[in-house]
């Protein structure tokens, strides 16, 4: 089983500036790796797949990058929409695993 | 329009069966291009896969819950459900029901339920 592990837990930035979240697989994931936004009270939300491609309606400022073991979300410029609990998935191998989640908060 | 939506008892009893369903509209879930599965959330913390399955009746489950959790399919009323024997507290979350892509493996969940709370309390 793939272990994601997420950093930091917690990112704390202000509005109209930039956010980089991690994500590291312990083991290769070849490009099988999806992000998804989650805020309070409501299920998550396709954002990113195949590593960098964005899902349907996904605003530009979202972007993903890396491969293998090594991922990275990166909003630019924040709007305050933005500030939520981000998710990554793997789905290279069976059984599909998710990683415990980085908090955007406003700073 | 697409829409899935969980229902089932918010209380289960330690020791009993947990039972939800998932009611899809806009799609069937006989299409060859989804998979079907089952996501957890416990309260504070991140998200749990539990299983996925195929309209061919192909499922996965996560090995550690492999010994309780059964996902079936209701192509009749384009539903499907979850079991989940034994249940203790560590069973108690928000449960999602989702559809999964296929391309041309199965990938992400691209269309979510709203989430069901269960709470596993005597």
């Amino acid at each position: 089983e793939v272990v994601l592990t997420q950093s930091p837990a917690t990112l704390s930035v202000s509005p109209g500036e930039r956010a980089t979240l991690s994500c590291r697989a312990s083991q290769s994931v070849s490009s099988n790796l999806a992000w998804y936004q989650q805020k309070p009270g409501q299920a998550p939300r396709l954002l990113i797949y195949d590593a960098s491609i964005r899902a349907t309606g996904i605003p530009a400022r979202f972007s993903g990058s890396g491969s293998g073991t090594e991922f990275t979300l990166t909003i630019s410029s924040l709007q305050s929409e933005d500030f939520a609990v981000y998710h990554c998935q793997e789905y290279n191998n069976w059984p599909y695993t998710f990683g415990q989640g980085t908090k955007l908060e406003i700073k | 329009q697409l829409h899935l939506q969980e229902s089932g008892p918010g209380l289960v009893q330690p020791s009993e069966t947990l039972s939800l369903t998932c009611t899809v509209s806009g799609v069937s879930i006989s299409s060859t291009h989804y998979y079907w599965g089952w996501i957890r959330q416990p309260p504070g913390k991140g998200l749990e896969w539990i299983g996925s399955m195929y309209y061919s009746g192909n499922t996965y489950y996560k090995p550690s819950l492999k010994s309780r959790v059964t996902i079936s399919l209701d192509t009749s009323k384009n539903q499907f459900s979850l079991k989940v024997t034994s249940v203790t507290a560590a069973d108690t979350a928000v449960y999602y029901c989702a559809r999964q892509r296929v391309v041309p493996t199965p990938s992400t969940f691209d269309i979510w339920g709203q989430g069901t709370t269960v709470a596993v309390s005597s």
